[in-house]
């Protein structure tokens, strides 16, 4: 069975600052992986994911991950983080190496920034 | 493109009425997936297919049906909701549904059921 932790309901930051929103994960193969935000009253929209070779995966809006398969994690990460950020982030996966192939969703982090 | 569109975007309905919520792709993808979204538990595998024809359950698929007679549209059947069918409903559609591919989400139907 596949499955991802988000070890946090709701993380808060100041403008500026830098963020993280965490995720661990747990595949019996190796994972894809990937991050959705998804804005107030709006569907899911695809960040960024990590597939294969380097562990640092940039994606969309400033946004990068980074993929540590000792630990199992796949955080999510801004330098600097901006009010418009504010909203909720979905880690997801799927087991490479399995014959399961549907994707597997964490139960969401809302993230707000505040001025 | 319009990329994924579902209709309604909201909709009540009670105990025992009938429904379907539609969701369509223009982005000629293979497979096409429904989903629900509850309060602190993410999104929940409904039903998927893998082309035209050829459709599979997820994670929770009781009290839903699905068809897929073409490429691009994929409606989602309630037969007779329940409230515990209140929810916010996602359809995500991808190029082949590899284990890689990028889903691509549809705005949601918030559905009422009293």
């Amino acid at each position: 069975a596949q499955s991802v932790a988000q070890p946090e309901d709701q993380v808060n930051v100041a403008e500026g600052n830098p963020l993280t929103v965490k995720c661990t994960y747990s595949v019996s193969g190796n994972p894809y992986l990937f991050w959705y935000v998804q804005y107030p009253n709006r569907g899911l929209q695809f960040l960024l994911k990590y597939i294969t070779g380097d562990n640092l995966v940039k994606g969309s809006y400033g946004f990068e991950a980074e993929f540590n398969k000792s630990q199992t994690s796949f955080h999510l990460k801004k330098p600097s983080a901006l009010v418009s950020d504010s909203a909720l982030y979905f880690c997801a996966v799927r087991d490479k190496d399995s014959g399961y192939s549907t994707l597997t969703f964490g139960k969401g982090t809302m993230l707000l920034v505040s001025p | 493109n319009a990329g994924v569109t579902q209709t309604p975007k909201f909709q009540v309905l009670k105990t025992g009425q009938s429904m379907t919520l539609q969701c369509a792709q223009d982005m000629n993808h293979e497979y096409m997936s429904w989903y629900r979204q509850d309060p602190g538990m993410g999104l929940r595998l409904i039903h998927y297919s893998v082309g035209a024809g050829i459709t599979d359950q997820g994670e929770v698929p009781n009290g839903y049906n699905v068809s897929r007679s073409t490429t691009e549209d994929f409606p989602l059947r309630l037969l007779s909701a329940a409230p515990s069918q209140t929810s916010v409903y996602f359809c995500a559609s991808s190029v082949r549904g590899g284990k890689s591919d990028t889903q691509y989400f549809g705005p949601g139907t918030r559905l009422t059921v009293l």
